[in-house]
């Protein structure tokens, strides 16, 4: 089976912090994602991944960048933490190109920026 | 550009009874459409997709989807629904020439009650 790991499942952090969310996947995928999901707003992508060193801004860039170094790892940056950034995380995954793969996701993280 | 609609925040039915959980979609050219689930401080498990082929798709845990082209929907179904099948639904699409970008809605929440 895919798994994607997160590395925490709850973060709190302070304003104007630098933070680092991880994501690890072990099937090999050359696509990696990194949505934000917020009640009545469903998942927005906020950066993806499709080889290593490779990144595309998805619909919500701002205040975030992304760096992917090793083809299984996709870091998720907030250069400097604020409160509207309190969200849950969700990282994913997928096979190759073309659109019929569908995408493996993580558990994703709870941050909370007070 | 890509979108999808999930008019129903939330869909309430009993234990036994069928489920629909209603999805439309705009996009341009032929659609790969998505159905994930979600249940409590979980990431999103995929459900079943339409690539091609049969409009009826059949899925995990007992979910089938039907693709209906000229009404552009995707509506999630179960003939009997179970008190465990209560979590929040998502669809995604898709669309030719995106890469491997998912659009999703914003969810449905169903309530299985006994």
């Amino acid at each position: 089976d895919v798994k994607v790991t997160q590395s925490s499942r709850y973060l709190v952090k302070r304003t104007g912090e630098k933070v680092f969310l991880e994501c690890v996947q072990d099937m090999d995928h050359e696509n990696m994602f990194w949505y934000r999901q917020d009640p009545g707003l469903g998942l927005r992508l906020i950066y993806f991944s499709y080889d290593v060193k490779m990144k595309e801004k998805g619909d919500i860039p701002e205040g975030y960048s992304v760096s992917r170094e090793k083809k299984e790892r996709f870091s998720l940056i907030l250069e400097s933490a604020s409160t509207n950034q309190t969200s849950m995380y969700l990282c994913a995954s997928s096979p190759g190109s073309g659109g019929a793969h569908e995408q493996f996701f993580g558990p994703g993280t709870r941050l909370t920026v007070l | 550009a890509q979108s999808v609609a999930q008019p129903e925040d939330q869909v309430n039915v009993a234990e036994g009874n069928p489920l629909t959980v209603k999805c439309t979609y705009s996009v341009s050219g032929n659609p790969y459409l998505f159905w994930y689930v979600q249940y409590p401080n979980r990431g999103l498990q995929f459900l079943l997709k339409y690539i091609t082929g049969d409009n009826l798709v059949k899925g995990s845990y007992g979910f089938e989807a039907e693709f209906n082209k000229s009404q552009t929907s995707f509506h999630l179904k179960k003939p009997s629904a179970l008190v465990s099948d209560s979590a929040l639904y998502f669809c995604a699409v898709r669309g030719p020439g995106t890469a491997s970008k998912l659009t999703f809605g914003t969810g449905t929440r169903l309530q299985v009650t006994l």
